[in-house]
């Protein structure tokens, strides 16, 4: 049972330059959170997708967007990078919420380690 | 707004003694309550949860939490532990108030076991 992937591995970008990162969910996982983590902090929400759907979103710029696929992957786009945005990028999958499902855990990936020079 | 507070920044045990991470929260009514681990260049790895129930929460690798509504506390124990379990420990923390399932993290305690 494949658990969460995410790619790339490792990024490096330039200032003002766009970024594209990828994430697979936990099989049976329809709810992809996206999680921004800086060096020596914990991880910051950033939003969480459910049927193709943005359904929460935390205190990020609109230069971070995302999208989920009918087959529940997910990406996460940086526009006009900052140096700021260096971070280590985190995907987690757990079960949607339709009420009946709260409380479940979500389940982490390696993340995308993003640096923006 | 919901909030998690982990005092201590490392928590240092020696091998084969018992080890506290310490963790308390502010939420609107009851909480959700998660314990992860992370180590180095690798992503979160999920401990154990509190819903609802028993308030002493068994996990993985022989961890356990206790979840003290008064106090709004819900420290991770282990009865002894092992040089392996050195590594990053979050505590998270999302309200029952919304469907939706926004974790929000501390700051995480570094746990150092030396041999």
């Amino acid at each position: 049972d494949a658990g969460v992937t995410q790619s790339p591995t490792h990024l490096i970008k330039t200032r003002g330059q766009q970024v594209t990162l990828r994430c697979s969910p936990k099989s049976g996982h329809d709810t992809v959170s996206w999680y921004q983590q800086a060096l020596g902090q914990g991880p910051q929400f950033i939003f969480q997708y459910y049927e193709e759907e943005e359904r929460q979103r935390g205190n990020f710029p609109d230069r971070f967007s995302g999208h989920q696929f009918p087959n529940y992957s997910s990406e996460l786009n940086v526009n006009a990078l900052l140096l700021g945005d260096s971070a280590l990028y985190l995907c987690a999958s757990s079960l949607g919420t339709s009420g009946r499902r709260v409380g479940y855990e979500q389940y982490f990936g390696p993340g995308t380690r993003l640096t923006v020079t | 707004a919901q909030s998690v507070a982990q005092p201590e920044d490392q928590v240092n045990v020696a091998e084969g003694n018992p080890l506290t991470v310490k963790c308390t929260y502010s939420v609107s009514g009851n909480p959700y309550l998660f314990w992860y681990v992370q180590y180095p260049n690798r992503g979160l790895q999920f401990l154990l949860k509190y819903i609802t129930g028993d308030n002493l929460v068994k996990g993985s690798y022989g961890f356990e939490a206790e979840f003290n509504k008064s106090q709004t506390s819900f420290h991770l124990k282990k009865p002894s532990a092992l040089v392996s379990d050195s590594a990053l420990y979050f505590c998270a923390v999302r309200g029952r108030d919304t469907g939706f399932q926004k974790l929000v993290f501390g700051t995480g305690t570094r746990l150092l076991v030396s041999p």
